[in-house]
């Protein structure tokens, strides 16, 4: 059974400061990597997705790594700002679309 | 901006009360999904749909019930709400045209309290 974990759970950091997520799962045997942000009372924003033949993604101040056989990504912020504040969630697809979650890690950026 | 709606965003609702919570997309995807989530706690999948007339149950166990009779639309059924229902619910849609799997859009959630 794939098991998705993301530590840490929870993470405050000052304005302007790079940062790393981190996401592991059990089965190496994925089609692809999402991470995902959402914010209190909202639904999912998807922000990169990996697939499975990638090693990593970027868009703007975000990098996301995948590395399969290590069962392992990364999630880079860089030059975070106080509006990245959100829960950052890592989720892994077993089959065509059927993704596996992570617990998320909640994200404080502090002025 | 992703064009997926849930409605109702929240809901209190009695023991025993049915309710349908409703998810469209614009987008015009073949695949849809719900999936629901405790607060702080990681999201199931608990249906699925690969086109109309297509419905699966996910990993969760769910007594809730769905049906895809337009591809736009995939609402979800609870004929006898109890307080264990009470959860955030999610809708989301893909296009699956991808070998390894596209983009999978969210809707904002629905709220459910059953008292």
């Amino acid at each position: 059974k794939q098991e998705v974990t993301q530590i840490p759970a929870a993470l405050s950091v000052p304005e302007g400061e790079n940062l790393v997520l981190n996401c592991s799962f059990t089965d190496s045997a994925i089609y692809n990597l999402q991470w995902f942000r959402q914010d209190p009372g909202k639904g999912l924003t998807s922000l990169l997705l990996i697939q499975s033949s990638q090693r990593e993604q970027t868009s703007g101040r975000l990098n996301a790594s995948l590395d399969k056989s290590s069962g392992r990504s990364t999630l880079y912020i860089a030059a975070s700002q106080p509006g990245d504040s959100a829960t950052y969630l890592c989720a892994v697809a077993k089959g065509a679309q059927k993704l596996v979650f992570g617990q998320g890690t909640r994200l404080t950026i502090n002025p | 901006e992703a064009d997926i709606y849930q409605t109702p965003r929240y809901l209190v609702i009695g023991t025993g009360k049915k309710i349908t919570l409703e998810c469209s997309q614009t987008m015009g995807h073949d695949k849809m999904y719900w999936y629901q989530q405790d607060p702080g706690m990681e999201l199931h999948l608990i249906h699925y749909s690969y086109g109309v007339n297509s419905t699966e149950k996910g990993d969760l166990s769910s007594e809730s019930t769905v049906s895809r009779i337009r591809t736009e639309h995939f609402p979800l059924t609870l004929e006898s709400a109890r307080p264990s229902h009470t959860s955030q619910y999610l809708c989301a849609s893909s296009t699956g045209t991808g070998v390894y799997g596209n983009t999978i859009y969210f809707g904002e959630g629905s709220w459910l309290t059953v008292v």
